[in-house]
């Protein structure tokens, strides 16, 4: 159980294209997504947070106008890097809050790895 | 502010015993969790703790001392697919969407 799922896993685009990514949870439903951007050797940073049927609570310095999130069902949130930039190439990974046991925590997808040329 | 310190790279034989160490400096405290995180792949979930004591899962077990604000990772039997990221995180009791604030990571390398 738990299985959250991202699409696609690895994209490469030129400079000043759209790049949409997919987060989905495949066996629960989710009504908290969060996306994170990884750079390599770095730790995980927190881009947002999506509520179902709300705006995303984005973290400070994060721009969204260029990083839109939609969370449109329970089970669909989506990430959308506009007019991306070399420096936007990154490892991006969403995760959905579900329960554990005792619990609710994050459930990662396997990322997605974009590189702007 | 929130803060949490774990050692940034460890290394262990293959076969031994490591304990990676996680302390915390939070507003609040609403549990802490153990994720796993291969190389180029996302972190997966490990374990979670919010009482004080010792939770065992097969070669891994997790510790939490909230007066101390103190957590360990023990595992055991080291093979050398544990070579990756360990990364500790804690869920502040104030947040309502279950945010967690992360640590850096620990690197654990394991050698034959």
């Amino acid at each position: 159980g738990a299985v959250v799922s991202q699409h696609p896993s690895r994209v490469i685009c030129k400079s000043g294209t759209s790049v949409k990514i997919e987060c989905r949870s495949l066996d629960f439903q989710a009504t908290t997504m969060f996306w994170y951007r990884q750079f390599p050797k770095q730790s995980l940073m927190l881009m947002a947070t999506s509520n179902e049927g709300s705006k995303a609570t984005y973290e400070q310095g994060v721009e969204k106008d260029k990083f839109l999130i939609n969370h449109a069902s329970l089970t669909l949130s989506t990430l959308t890097v506009t007019s991306a930039h070399p420096e936007d190439s990154s490892f991006y990974i969403c995760s959905a809050r579900g329960r554990t046991g005792r619990t609710d925590t994050q459930y990662f997808g396997p990322g997605t790895r974009l590189t702007v040329l | 502010g929130q803060n949490i310190d774990q050692p940034t790279e460890m290394t262990a034989t293959e076969g031994a015993i490591v304990q990676i160490n996680c302390t915390y400096q939070t507003s609040g405290f609403n549990g802490l969790f153990w994720y796993q995180q291969h190389a180029g792949e996302a972190p997966t979930f490990l374990s979670y703790n919010v009482l004080d004591g010792l939770e065992e899962k097969g070669r891994f077990s997790s510790f939490l001392s909230r007066s101390k604000g103190y957590s360990y990772l023990l595992l055991k039997e080291l093979q050398m697919k544990d070579s990756a990221s360990y990364l500790c995180a804690v869920r502040d009791e104030w947040d309502s969407n279950y945010q967690l604030i992360w640590g850096a990571g620990t690197k654990l390398i394991i050698k034959p």
